[in-house]
């Protein structure tokens, strides 16, 4: 399968923990996107890389969230003292110079 | 502020008809436009881009885009119960990143 993974697929955490989710792009995509979405709403922008460099955040990424794409090519995102209001579907998309878009299946986090 | 509006639905078309999905956008200099499909518990997967204005078809599939009026819609033809999803529009406003409306959920009666 070439298209893009994340893992893992299902994370139930306890309020004040932290969590780590992994994407992996397509494999010839310099760019590389995440994305939150929550119940009846359409996905909101977290952050994208080009290649290695953090090019933009948005203002949605509190202090307690933090993304990294050390050699290009897989990325994290880390959630640091989780709240209840962070539960919500994480996407990673990947696209060759930002055209069209690929979504993996997607973390599910669950914070109780 | 850039958005992107949908009428949320629910949308129900019968089993053969053309279901029509509307979307309309805040900014008159956008590019690039897209429409991803959901399946409930799924991740968006896309459908169709569309960058400039006229109609675009792929198979059953046909975007439409007026760049005029801000406007860009979604035919299904002959739609199938396998078509029943949300249907999201997303724009890239020239900020190299995609906005997302909130989707229009359409049901296919059997």
């Amino acid at each position: 399968d070439t298209g893009v993974s994340q893992d893992p697929r299902h994370k139930i955490t306890k309020r004040g923990q932290n969590v780590t989710f992994r994407c992996d792009p397509i494999s010839e995509h310099n760019r590389l996107y995440w994305y939150r979405q929550t119940l009846g709403q359409g996905p909101e922008f977290l952050t994208y890389f080009q290649n290695e460099a953090q090019l933009e955040k948005s203002r949605l990424l509190s202090d307690r969230f933090s993304a990294e794409r050390p050699k290009g090519s897989f990325s994290t995102l880390e959630i640091q003292r989780t709240e209840q209001g962070d539960s919500a579907m994480y996407l990673c998309a990947s696209s060759y110079q930002g055209y069209e878009q690929f979504f993996g299946p997607g973390t599910r986090l669950t914070v109780l | 502020q850039k958005e992107v509006e949908q009428n949320s639905g629910p949308l129900s078309v019968p089993e053969g008809a053309i279901a029509s999905l509307n979307c309309t956008y805040s900014d008159r200099g956008s590019q690039s436009f897209f429409w991803y499909r959901q399946y409930s518990g799924k991740s968006p997967e896309l459908i169709m881009s569309i960058y400039s204005n006229g109609d675009k078809e792929d198979g059953r599939f046909t975007a439409q885009l007026n760049k005029a009026s801000q406007y860009v819609s979604l035919l299904i033809r002959d739609s199938q119960p396998s078509d029943s999803a949300t249907y999201l529009c997303a724009v890239d406003f020239g900020n190299e990143k995609l906005t997302f409306g909130t989707g229009t959920r359409l049901t296919i009666i059997p």
